[in-house]
């Protein structure tokens, strides 16, 4: 059964830094690309960025580059997002997701709560 | 604003036909698949159509979509309670770097 299974909540203090991370199993995880999305409280989806395991290969979606950085650790079958300063608007549930063009995003963690609040 | 627009909301009856549409443009939709997911309350969206009209396993025949040009659409026939939820269309664009698109999200609500 394929499943991507998320850290913990988080709550943490702006300025302070974070990780947070989806760990693939029941596939082959160096075979498909691991997306990231955010959703804040009450809103949409919004695309964060992916990477293929299987190279690294990583690509942001402009509205985050800079912001976070996605890597991976195929060792461990896991992907992760990380923040070096969090700030209060980085409040949200993030979600990843594995698939691609051809498949669609066809499975989702059960989403990562983070709370930044001084 | 999102880069695909959808209607904020939509309503039916049950065992009514319902359709969602979605805008985008020659960069996102015109070349590329359309994906539909669907996000029950308090639950991880999950994917209902993907490369414009495919179900998977598991999604009613009752869910259908379908693209034409810059636009795309969800259809929803035999309306029932438990499709109360949000529904989001999502596209490839190729404008900037390859990346993800969504749409702003539809609240259907069954009457």
């Amino acid at each position: 059964e394929v499943q991507l299974v998320q850290s913990g909540a988080e709550v943490k203090k702006p300025g302070e830094s974070l990780k947070i991370s989806c760990k693939g199993s029941g596939y082959s995880f160096t075979s498909y690309w691991i997306g990231w999305v955010r959703q804040m409280p009450g809103k949409g989806l919004e695309w964060m960025g992916i990477i293929y395991p299987g190279d690294s290969d990583t690509r942001y979606s402009p509205s985050f580059q800079g912001q976070v950085t996605i890597s991976a650790d195929k060792s461990i079958s896991t992907a992760y997002l990380q923040w070096s300063s969090l700030k209060a608007s980085d409040t949200a549930m993030y979600y990843c997701v594995k698939g691609g063009i051809l498949t669609g995003f066809d499975y989702w963690g059960q989403g990562t709560l983070v709370t930044v609040s001084s | 604003q999102s880069v695909l627009t959808q209607p904020p909301s939509a309503s039916g009856t049950p065992g009514q036909r319902v359709t969602i549409s979605c805008s985008g443009s020659s960069s996102n939709i015109g070349s590329n698949y359309v994906y539909w997911y669907q996000q029950l309350p308090g639950t991880a969206p999950k994917l209902l159509i993907y490369r414009n009209n495919q179900r998977p396993s598991g999604v009613p025949d009752r869910f259908s979509g379908s693209k034409s040009g810059t636009s795309a659409s969800l259809a929803i026939s035999g309306l029932r309670s438990e499709d109360e939820a949000d529904y989001y269309c999502a596209a490839w664009d190729d404008s900037l770097s390859v990346h993800v698109v969504f749409g702003g999200g539809t609240k259907l609500t069954v009457l």
